[in-house]
């Protein structure tokens, strides 16, 4: 079946790095946008960026551009995502999500990874 | 950057309940918008996309209506697996951006 498996929980110091997985499976990679979506203990869901697997293009949400890298490797169907200079309100759950739609400005995700708890502390 | 209200933040509920969601926009995005459902330690869950199409395999009690700013989310009879937390998102303009959320809770 169409899924999104993500990479297991981190805990990283202030001031590293993390770089989260995604491995896609049941469809082919290279036709749908992956976007990165955070989640903070008990808040809402925010947006970090896309990345076009066929081309490798991105596109970032301004609060993390300069911190934030997605690339991926065609050749295992798996897109990834690295936050540096990591702080403790980086502390959430990391989403990737599949877009489907491709809308103007963004899209809607309608596959879902099991999420990534990613912990900053010292 | 596109803002969005949800109300109300929390609505309790009975099963078998008729409850309405609203989402509003700062500004208007055709029917550029989704709905997903989250439920405690999951990933969120599409329910609705272009304001009111249903996802595949998304049970028929569930439906969206509005355009432009407006949006509502429907469950016609609300079952227990509904109990959970609502995300409204506009995917018109770039970045996109999910509302605050509105938890549906056991009355």
């Amino acid at each position: 079946q169409v899924q999104l498996v993500q990479s297991g929980a981190e805990v990283k110091k202030p001031g590293a790095s993390v770089k989260v997985s995604c491995k896609a499976s049941g469809y082919t990679f290279t036709s749908y946008d992956i976007n990165w979506v955070r989640q903070a203990t008990g808040q809402g869901l925010e947006w970090m960026g896309w990345m076009n697997p066929n081309s490798g293009n991105t596109g970032y949400a301004q609060k993390f551009q300069g911190r934030v890298t997605m690339t991926r490797n065609t050749s295992i169907s798996t897109a990834y995502m690295e936050l540096s200079s990591l702080r403790s309100e980086d502390t959430a759950v990391y989403y990737c999500a599949r877009g489907f739609l491709g809308g103007l400005g963004g899209d809607a995700f309608d596959i879902w990874g099991q999420g990534t708890m990613v912990t900053v502390s010292s | 950057v596109i803002w969005m209200t949800q109300s109300p933040s929390l609505l309790s509920a009975s099963t078998g309940d008729r409850v309405t969601i609203s989402c509003r926009m700062s500004q208007g995005i055709s029917s550029y918008l989704a709905w997903y459902q989250q439920k405690p330690g999951k990933a969120p869950e599409l329910l609705i996309y272009a304001a009111s199409t249903l996802q595949s395999g998304v049970p028929s009690r569930f439906s969206g209506s509005g355009s432009g700013t407006d949006f509502t989310l429907t469950i016609s009879c609300l079952q227990s697996e509904d109990f959970a937390t609502y995300y409204c998102q506009q995917y018109y303009s770039f970045p996109p951006t999910f509302g605050p959320g509105t938890k549906v809770d056991i009355k």
